[in-house]
């Protein structure tokens, strides 16, 4: 199985701020099958990114993926207050798998 | 409008038979894979398994593997998660998902509400 180790635990920042979330895979994901997520306290997760770099619809263009391979990265250019949440990266290959999730949270 | 309705919170014994459910309507829903989600209290998403509606092919997570059992009943657009007999450390709420394309790799745009499973003595 793939693990997907993401960094750092927590980021402390204001609103303004950019944030560099970042993604490492135990071994290549395939087709780019990377995604990310975000969830806030009582709701669902949702789509942001697919194919590690394609914005879902509706999403802000100040969320962009990029990456290839084993290493990935989520970056909101400018972090508005409804950004503070938790962040996962999932592969979805063969058996899917999450990253332990990236807590943004207000500095 | 997509939409993927579960069913309520339950609250079971240990050793305890279980099944959830999951509606999707809006859309057709033998065109797209279903995958379960467990997040257990305050810790992160953990993939369960998947399905195939048209013909209920099935992939589980090793983790999984042989606890649960994913169905469908295509004819009323549900999908199911159930437990023969649940433990302690089933406690979690349990979310279902909607591929977005149309393969078993594809990523989670539609999620249900979530249902929160206790299980406890």
């Amino acid at each position: 199985e793939i693990v997907l180790t993401q960094s750092p635990g927590t980021l402390s920042l204001s609103p303004g701020e950019r944030a560099t979330l970042s993604c490492r895979a135990s071994q290549s994901v395939s087709s780019s099958y990377l995604a990310w997520y975000q969830q806030k306290p009582g709701q669902a997760p949702r789509l942001l990114i697919f194919g590690a770099s394609t914005r879902a619809t509706a999403i802000p263009d100040r969320f962009s993926g990029s990456g290839s391979g084993t290493d990935f990265t989520l970056t909101i250019s400018r972090l508005e207050p409804e950004d503070f949440a938790v962040y996962y990266c999932q592969q979805y290959g063969n058996s899917p798998t999450f990253g332990q999730g990236t807590k943004v949270e207000i500095k | 409008e997509v939409q993927l309705v579960q069913s309520g919170a339950e609250v079971k014994k240990p050793g305890e038979s279980l099944r959830i459910s999951c509606k999707g309507t809006g859309y057709s829903f033998t065109s797209h894979y279903i995958s379960w989600v467990r997040q257990m209290p305050g810790k992160g998403l953990e993939w369960m398994g998947r399905i195939d509606p048209s013909d209920s092919y099935t992939n589980y997570s090793p983790s999984f593997e042989g606890h649960v059992t994913i169905s469908t009943d295509k004819s009323i657009s549900t999908a199911y998660l159930q437990w023969s007999s649940l433990k302690a450390s089933d406690t979690a709420m349990y979310y279902c998902a909607r591929h977005y394309g149309y393969s078993s790799s594809s990523a989670y745009v539609h999620w249900g509400q979530g249902t929160l499973v206790t299980v406890s003595s």
